[in-house]
């Protein structure tokens, strides 16, 4: 079975500090995806990433980067010079390929970080 | 492009009552997702259908039943609501084979009383 655990419950920082949420999760699979949501309080839930198990590159887009290390089974996510409207829920999510590929996409969440970010 | 809408937006319903949330998607994609969220508990699926005339169960499939009406719409119904299912509703879709991303729905509110 998978699961994703998110340990923390609630970051604050002060808008400009970096933020590094962290994500673990556990599967069986040898292929499988994991992903980055956020959730603003308005409560919709947008993309962010998608990585993949076979590619372990690590990425830098704008503020955001994501760091995916198989051999400790994290992928944690880093906000560079936070600012005010970062403040969000965001969770990590995981998904297996198992099946065919019509039966893949099946996301199990983590728990979900809420960060605050004051001015 | 609306993307996935869901209606309503809020409800509230006696224990025992019944409902229909409709959820539809613009995306042309083809497989689509209910899933519930309750606090500290992150995403849970409640049923999903892979494609048009599939559906099949999820984590927390109990006291629920859906409809994929067609390509677009894919309704959730509680027969006789419980307030163990106040929460808030997802509905999200995904284009299919190896597109993973999940798009979702702004949410419904439901607070069973």
């Amino acid at each position: 079975a998978q699961k994703v655990t998110q340990a923390q419950t609630e970051i604050s920082v002060v808008e400009k500090e970096d933020v590094t949420l962290d994500c673990v999760y556990e599967t069986r699979d040898t292929t499988y995806y994991l992903f980055w949501y956020k959730q603003p309080p308005s409560g919709e839930l947008v993309f962010l990433i998608r990585r993949n198990s076979f590619d372990e590159q690590n990425e830098i887009s704008g503020r955001y980067s994501w760091n995916f290390q198989k051999s400790t089974s994290s992928f944690n996510f880093t906000i560079t010079a936070s600012q005010v409207v970062d403040s969000a829920v965001y969770f990590c999510a995981l998904s297996e390929a198992v099946g065919t590929t019509d039966s893949w996409g099946k996301l199990q969440f983590g728990a979900g970080t809420q960060v605050v970010v004051t001015p | 492009n609306a993307g996935v809408t869901q209606t309503p937006k809020f409800q509230v319903l006696k224990t025992g009552q019944s409902m229909t949330l409709q959820c539809a998607q613009d995306m042309n994609h083809n497989s689509m997702y209910w899933y519930r969220q309750d606090p500290g508990m992150g995403l849970r699926l409640i049923y999903y259908s892979a494609s048009e005339g599939t559906t099949d169960k999820g984590e927390v499939p109990n006291g629920y039943n859906v409809s994929r009406l067609n390509k677009r719409e894919f309704s959730l119904r509680l027969e006789s609501a419980a307030p163990s299912q106040t929460s808030v509703y997802f509905c999200a879709s995904r284009a299919g084979g190896r597109s993973y991303e999940q798009y979702f729905g702004p949410g419904t509110r439901l607070t069973v009383t």
